[in-house]
């Protein structure tokens, strides 16, 4: 089956400096690569997802890449804000499959 | 986008009794998906809420342990049985609206004494 790697377990980065968070991924069936947002006590949120036919796609401050080659997905996030502060998961799905997901990145935006 | 609500949303229950967490969307979908998420953990997937059918299970989980059902295209309940501490976790309900991309419902939150 998939299985997804992520890195950093934890990131702590000053207010308005950029944050970046790699996975990778095992299988390369794997087609549709979602991120979500997790704040305390709430649910996952999309935040931005990518298909395996796109190489980078970007939402306001959010992007993502994806080099379907080295099977490895990042999502990077500019100009960071006390508000992106949460548990970000990357995720692999390969079908009409449910989500395998990373371990989480808990992302500190320090003021 | 879809309105997804959870029953209980959060629960204490006494070890070896079973509790049954209900997932409702506001619009038929096909795909459904129950979900695991353990204190401080990642989720895990615990398996495919087929409707008119039986669910399929990720390794892991069995069908006599989490038996879920699915009646029609905007239900699913999922049964955590007999349980234990370990089962100590929030359930999520996840449903496709559009191609691939899952939403989740609110979760149930879950302790066991």
């Amino acid at each position: 089956g998939e299985n997804v790697e992520q890195h950093p377990s934890t990131l702590s980065v000053q207010e308005g400096d950029s944050a970046v968070i790699k996975c990778t991924y095992s299988d390369s069936a794997s087609n549709y690569f979602p991120w979500y947002k997790q704040e305390l006590g709430k649910r996952p949120q999309l935040i931005i997802d990518i298909r395996s036919n796109v190489g980078e796609k970007k939402d306001q401050r959010i992007a993502v890449t994806l080099n379907k080659t080295a099977k490895h997905f990042s999502l990077h996030i500019t100009e960071t804000q006390p508000e992106d502060s949460a548990v970000y998961f990357c995720a692999a799905e390969g079908g009409a499959d449910g989500l395998t997901f990373g371990k989480g990145t808990h992302l500190i935006i320090q003021p | 986008s879809a309105v997804i609500s959870q029953k209980p949303s959060r629960d204490i229950c006494q070890r070896g009794t079973s509790l049954t967490i209900q997932c409702q969307v506001d619009s038929q979908v096909t795909m459904m998906f129950w979900y695991r998420q353990q204190p401080g953990q990642s989720l895990t997937l615990i398996a495919t809420a087929n409707q008119g059918s039986e669910a399929t299970y990720e390794s892991g989980f069995v069908i006599d342990k989490f038996p879920i059902s699915r009646p029609n295209l905007t239900f699913s309940t999922l049964t955590v049985s007999n349980m234990s501490p370990e089962d100590s976790s929030i359930y999520l309900c996840s449903v496709v609206l559009a191609r691939d991309t899952q939403y989740f419902g609110p979760g149930t939150r879950l302790t066991v004494l």
